[in-house]
C-alpha cells in the first residue's frame, strides 16, 4: 500500500522559540493540504488546512505556508510550548482522491 | 457519538488467528478511512470508503486484509491468519466529504499485538 513509513526526523526547540516543520509533497495535482498533530497514544488531530489557491494561512499560533513551485509545505508554530511536543504530519489530497500523509516530524520542546 | 470510536483499544492475539477491528464513524460522515501505523512511523493508507462508491482497496497489503462498511456507517477491518508483522496501531478516520476540502477526524486507534 501507499506508505509513509520512515524513521521520524526530530526537531528540538527551546520553549518560547518559533518552530518550523517542513514537508515535501509528491503530487503536483494536489489541491488541498492539511497538518495534523499526533500526541503519544492518540489519533492524529487536525491543526490547520490550506487550499492550493492560497500560499499562506494563519491560525492561532500556527501558520501554514504553501510553495507549489517546489511542492513544499511548512508549518510554523509561534512561541512553542511544551504541550506542542508531538509528531506532526502533513497530508495532501487532489480532487476525489484519498488523503495521503507525509512521513511525519517529531517536535521536542525543551524548557 | 461525539467522535470516531474504535474497538477494542487493545488486542493481543496469537499468530495465525483472525481478528476483527471495529470503527464507528461520526454520525453523518460519508467517508471512512483505515490507516496502519507501525511503532514510531507514519500513517500507511489501507482502504477508503466514500458513500456508496466502490471502496479504494489499493492500500491493503495482502489478501489476508479485508474491510467492509455496513449501511454506510460502521466499518470492520478483518485480518485473517495474523502474522507478527501485522502488529501496529490501526487508525480509523471519517469525514463529512465535501469535495477536496476533506478534514479527517481520527479515532484513538486499536493497538494490535500479534505474538
Amino acid at each position: 500500500g501507499e506508505s509513509v513509513g520512515l524513521h521520524l526526523p526530530t526537531l528540538s526547540v527551546q520553549e518560547g522559540d518559533n518552530s518550523i516543520i517542513n514537508c515535501a509533497y509528491s503530487n503536483s495535482a494536489s489541491d488541498y493540504f492539511i497538518w495534523y498533530k499526533q500526541e503519544s497514544g492518540k489519533g492524529p488531530q487536525f491543526i490547520i488546512d490550506i487550499r492550493s489557491n492560497m500560499d499562506k494561512r494563519q491560525g492561532q499560533r500556527v501558520t501554514v505556508l504553501l510553495n507549489k513551485t517546489v511542492k513544499h509545505l511548512s508549518l510554523q508554530i509561534a512561541a512553542t510550548q511544551p504541550g506542542d511536543s508531538a509528531v506532526y504530519f502533513c497530508a495532501e489530497k487532489g480532487g476525489y482522491n484519498k488523503l495521503i500523509f507525509g512521513a511525519g516530524t517529531r517536535l521536542a520542546v525543551h524548557p | 457519538g461525539a467522535g470516531v470510536s474504535q474497538s477494542p483499544s487493545n488486542k493481543v492475539t496469537e499468530k495465525g488467528k483472525d481478528v476483527e477491528l471495529r470503527c464507528d464513524p461520526i454520525s453523518g460522515h460519508t467517508a471512512l478511512y483505515w490507516y496502519r501505523q507501525s511503532l514510531g512511523q507514519g500513517l500507511e493508507f489501507l482502504i477508503y470508503f466514500q458513500g456508496n462508491s466502490a471502496p479504494d482497496k489499493s492500500g491493503l497489503p495482502s489478501d489476508r486484509f479485508s474491510a467492509e462498511r455496513t449501511g454506510g456507517s460502521v466499518s470492520t477491518l478483518t485480518i485473517q491468519r495474523t502474522q507478527q508483522e501485522d502488529s501496529a496501531v490501526y487508525l480509523c478516520a471519517s469525514s463529512l466529504y465535501r469535495g477536496s476540502n476533506e478534514k479527517l477526524f481520527f479515532g484513538s486507534g486499536t493497538q494490535l499485538s500479534v505474538l
